[in-house]
């Protein structure tokens, strides 16, 4: 069975600074890997995927993730913080079957200081 | 085209009471599915659904009840309310890589 770790589960920054937030998971075969956002009182919505091909993915608003297998990370990061990126953040794996479900990490919140 | 529109956004009930909360997506998608989501946790699958007619359990399902009798439309009954169902429900319809999340209902138990 698949799980998501997201280390810690709030983070800090500055504006301008490098966002970094940490996810790994297990799985006992590839798995497709997305990073959701959820501003407050809202539903989640996706910010990047990873399924095939390239590693590396960028998404909307300037993020972009790693794909490691051997680390089996998918760590999401962002070069400069913006007071917008203020959210929570969730990591999500699924393998490559229509039929399994999405398992999500515990999220971690995001506060970006002025 | 609204994507997955969920009501009511807001429900406060009494333990023992019943109630159902509606979702409903527009995209022709099969596969639906019904989370909850509370601090610290997540989300956790309560149960999800693969066509019209199939529906199957999640991780935490228990107290909870859905049926899909169209493509379109995917109610979560709650039987008989209790404090710990207190959290925000999200409903999501999906294709093979991506799934899409209405902006849920905050539903409290008291």
């Amino acid at each position: 069975a698949q799980s998501v770790t997201q280390l810690g589960s709030h983070v800090s920054v500055s504006e301008g600074a490098l966002v970094l937030l940490r996810c790994n998971y297990s799985s006992s075969v590839p798995p497709y890997l997305f990073w959701y956002v959820q501003y407050p009182n809202q539903g989640l919505q996706l910010l990047l995927k990873y399924t095939t091909g390239a590693t590396l993915v960028k998404g909307i608003n300037g993020f972009e993730a790693e794909f490691k297998k051997s680390e089996t990370s998918f760590h999401l990061t962002k070069p400069s913080a913006h007071m917008s990126d203020a959210a929570e953040y969730f990591c999500a794996v699924t393998l490559d079957n229509y039929g399994q479900n999405f398992v999500f990490g515990p999220g971690t919140r995001l506060s970006v200081l002025p | 085209n609204a994507g997955v529109t969920q009501t009511p956004k807001f429900q406060v009930l009494k333990t023992g009471q019943s109630m159902t909360l509606q979702c409903a997506q527009d995209m022709n998608h099969e596969y639906m599915s019904w989370y909850r989501q509370d601090p610290g946790m997540g989300l956790r699958l309560i149960h999800y659904s693969v066509g019209a007619g199939i529906t199957d359990q999640g991780e935490v399902p228990n107290g909870y009840n859905v049926s899909r009798s169209t493509t379109e439309d995917f109610p979560l009954r709650l039987l008989s309310a209790a404090p710990s169902q207190t959290s925000v429900y999200f409903c999501a319809s999906r294709t093979r890589y991506e799934q899409y999340f209405g902006p849920g209902t905050r539903l409290t138990v008291t």
